[in-house]
C-alpha cells in the first residue's frame, strides 16, 4: 500500500515570497492533516480536513497560510508571504482507525 | 485540557543496554496514547498505540510501553538498544471527540553509543 506522498521534499525561498506544498493521502483516508514542525519541537497541527471540509484550523495563521482540499483527496498548503519564522518541516498525515500515517514532509527554509 | 510531557530531551545509552523514554500525560478523558519515531530526514513512523485495551502495549522493533493510569504515565522501553534505534521519539495523546486530534510532546532524542 502506498504511503502519504508529499512534494517538494525541500524548498528554499526568500522572505515575502510565496510557496505551496502538495499532499496526497493514503487512498480511502477521509481525514487529512497538515502539521508544522519547527526544529527541536514536536509537530503542531495547522489544519484538519474531513473529506473536503475543514474540521479544525484554529492554529492556522490565516493572514498568510491557506489550505484546500477541493475534491476530498489531495491537498495544497500555501504560504503567502513567507516569513523567516516559517522555516520548518511541513508534514501531511491521513488517518485510518485512529492511527495517523505521516508523509516524509517538506523542509522549508526561508532566507 | 490534554497535554503531554516528555521528561527527558536527550537520552544516551550504550548498545545492548536497556532504553527508557519517559512520558507523562494529562487528560480529562480516557486517552489514546501513541509513540512515534522520527529518523533523520524521514517521516514519523508509528511505534505503538494504546487505545484502552491491554495496558502493556507491544510495538515494532522490540519496543513496548505500559499505560499506568495512577501515575498518568506511558513510558517507552526496550530491553536492548541497537545502533539503528538512534532517532527522535515523540509521545502523543489523542484528543477525544471523534476528531482524532493529536497533541505531540517535545520529543526525546535517543543516542546509542557502541
Amino acid at each position: 500500500e502506498a504511503g502519504v506522498a508529499q512534494s517538494p521534499r525541500y524548498k528554499i525561498i526568500e522572505k515575502r515570497q510565496s510557496v505551496a506544498f502538495w499532499c496526497n493521502p493514503i487512498s480511502g483516508h477521509a481525514t487529512l492533516y497538515w502539521y508544522q514542525q519547527i526544529l527541536g519541537q514536536g509537530p503542531k497541527l495547522l489544519i484538519q480536513f474531513q473529506n473536503n471540509g475543514v474540521v479544525d484550523d484554529s492554529q492556522l495563521p490565516k493572514d498568510r497560510f491557506s489550505a484546500e482540499r477541493l475534491k476530498g483527496v489531495d491537498s495544497t498548503l500555501k504560504i503567502q508571504p513567507a516569513k523567516l519564522e516559517d522555516s520548518a518541516v511541513y508534514l501531511c498525515a491521513s488517518t485510518e482507525q485512529e492511527t495517523q500515517y505521516f508523509g516524509p514532509g517538506t523542509r522549508l527554509l526561508v532566507l | 485540557a490534554q497535554s503531554v510531557t516528555q521528561l527527558d530531551s536527550h537520552v544516551s545509552v550504550s548498545e545492548g543496554t536497556p532504553v527508557l523514554l519517559r512520558c507523562n500525560y494529562s487528560s480529562s478523558y480516557s486517552p489514546s496514547l501513541f509513540w512515534y519515531v522520527q529518523h533523520p530526514n524521514k517521516g514519523l513512523q508509528l511505534l505503538l498505540k494504546y487505545t484502552s485495551a491491554a495496558t502493556l502495549v507491544k510495538g515494532i522493533n522490540g519496543f513496548e510501553a505500559e499505560f499506568k493510569k495512577s501515575e498518568t504515565s506511558f513510558h517507552l522501553t526496550k530491553p536492548s538498544a541497537h545502533m539503528s534505534d538512534a532517532a527522535e521519539y515523540f509521545c502523543v495523546v489523542s484528543l477525544s471527540g471523534g476528531y482524532n486530534k493529536l497533541i505531540f510532546g517535545a520529543g526525546t532524542r535517543l543516542a546509542v553509543h557502541p
